[in-house]
């Protein structure tokens, strides 16, 4: 079974600062790696995945994740916000080989609020 | 792009009645979705299914059905609101079975409340 955690509930930070949403996740099989943005009052998108080759992985709007296998972490990044990106972000992961199904496990969501 | 529709944004129901949520994707794809939104828990799986009249539980299955009938939609059933299954309510779409780096294409949501 797969767990994934967003150790931030809420990131408040200053329009142009960097920012840093982490998580963390849980699995005894090797997994596959996403990012989804939720703007309000809309559905999810995906920023950006992590499939395998290279650990860092650039994905739409600017933002960047990077897999650290070893501290089963999965952190995104952002060097300079825009008020634009104000919204919440989910992790999640999904199983690779033959025992997936397409499931995803998404993790409790981080609401990165921009201030002017 | 890849469409997901939900039938309805808001939806306001009472207490007992089977209330239907209906999902359509326009892109063919196998694999189709229901999730639950609540704030501090992110999104739970309710069903999923990956063909026509194919369906498996989730997480949070209980209090939940769901119908397939043809490719393109996949319907969520409250059997008997109650107000405990006030939420936000997810379909998503994705291609294929098995295929797990196709991403899931999600619509814009439910917000049902059962008064």
């Amino acid at each position: 079974a797969q767990s994934v955690t967003q150790l931030d509930s809420q990131v408040p930070v200053f329009e142009e600062a960097p920012v840093e949403l982490r998580c963390n996740y849980s699995s005894s099989v090797s997994v596959y790696l996403f990012w989804y943005v939720q703007y309000p009052n809309q559905g999810l998108q995906l920023l950006l995945k992590y499939l395998s080759g290279s650990t860092l992985v650039k994905g739409i709007n600017g933002f960047e994740a990077e897999f650290n296998k070893s501290q089963t972490s999965f952190h995104l990044r952002k060097p300079s916000v825009h008020i634009s990106d104000t919204a919440e972000y989910f992790c999640a992961v999904s199983q690779r080989g033959s025992g997936n199904t397409g499931k995803l496990i998404f993790g409790q969501g981080t609401t990165l609020q921009v201030k002017p | 792009d890849v469409k997901v529709t939900q039938s309805s944004r808001y939806l306001v129901k009472r207490t007992g009645e089977k209330v239907f949520l209906e999902c359509v994707q326009d892109m063919d794809h196998e694999n189709m979705f229901w999730y639950r939104q609540d704030p501090g828990l992110g999104l739970r799986l309710i069903y999923f299914s990956y063909d026509v009249k194919m369906k498996e539980k989730g997480d949070i299955p209980e209090g939940y059905s769901v119908s397939r009938e043809k490719k393109e939609r996949f319907s969520l059933i409250l059997e008997s609101a109650s107000t405990n299954q006030t939420s936000m309510y997810l379909c998503a779409s994705s291609l294929l079975q098995g295929t797990p780096n196709q991403p899931q294409h999600f619509g814009d949501g439910t917000r049902l409340s059962i008064l």
